[in-house]
């Protein structure tokens, strides 16, 4: 069963590119990958989601190595209103539905 | 309007008391979730349901009990509510297995 792992916090600054990464090593070949933003007292809204290489949409990338082990949530110039808790979730094909634990998202003027 | 939404917003009860949190989506999504994010944490599926009449345990199911007679709703309720049942649950629908989430804003439900 795929457990994923996510850094506590980070922070960074207005206009800079932040990467964030989940582990999940014992990730299935099915299994997806996906990512959410949540801002306080509300429910967390997708970002993103993958199976593999490289997926691009309007507000982020998401980065998943050949092996599948880990996935980077890269958004591009960020924003004070950036500033979020960012999840990870791997589902999969039996559906269990993997949170990681979050990380907060500290966006500096 | 469309969407989903959670009633009540905010609920005190007493240790022991049933309590019913509601789930309301307008898109015809077969599945719907609940989960319960405790403070600064993340989130835990405690039910889910793959359409009407179908409801399948979670990672936290002990102590609470799930139904969907109808696709739009998806209430759950804690028959007997303890302290530790104290969080914030969040609703969520989706078309398909593998498909978006989306959340509804939640119900934040105090034990005393």
């Amino acid at each position: 069963l795929a457990k994923t792992t996510q850094p506590i916090s980070m922070d960074s600054y207005e206009g800079q590119e932040v990467n964030i990464t989940c582990s999940h090593n014992n990730i299935a070949t099915n299994d997806y990958i996906t990512w959410y933003q949540q801002f306080p007292s509300q429910g967390p809204r997708f970002i993103i989601q993958g199976y593999k290489t490289k997926v691009t949409n309007e507000v982020a990338s998401l980065f998943i190595p050949a092996d599948r082990k880990s996935s980077t949530l890269s958004l591009p110039r960020v924003s004070l209103s950036d500033t979020a808790v960012y999840y990870c979730l791997v589902g999969s094909s039996n559906y269990q539905l993997i949170w990681g634990a979050g990380t907060k998202l500290i966006i500096k003027p | 309007d469309a969407g989903i939404t959670q009633s009540p917003r905010y609920k005190i009860t007493e240790t022991g008391r049933q309590v019913t949190l509601m789930c309301h989506q307008t898109w015809s999504h077969s599945y719907m979730f609940w989960y319960r994010q405790d403070l600064g944490h993340g989130l835990r599926l405690i039910y889910y349901s793959a359409a009407a009449d179908i409801t399948d345990k979670g990672e936290v199911p002990d102590g609470y009990v799930v139904s969907r007679s109808k696709t739009e709703n998806f209430p759950l309720t804690l028959e007997s509510a303890t302290r530790s049942q104290t969080s914030v649950y969040f609703c969520a629908s989706s078309p398909g297995r593998s498909d978006t989430q989306y959340f509804g804003p939640g119900t934040r439900l105090t034990v005393l």
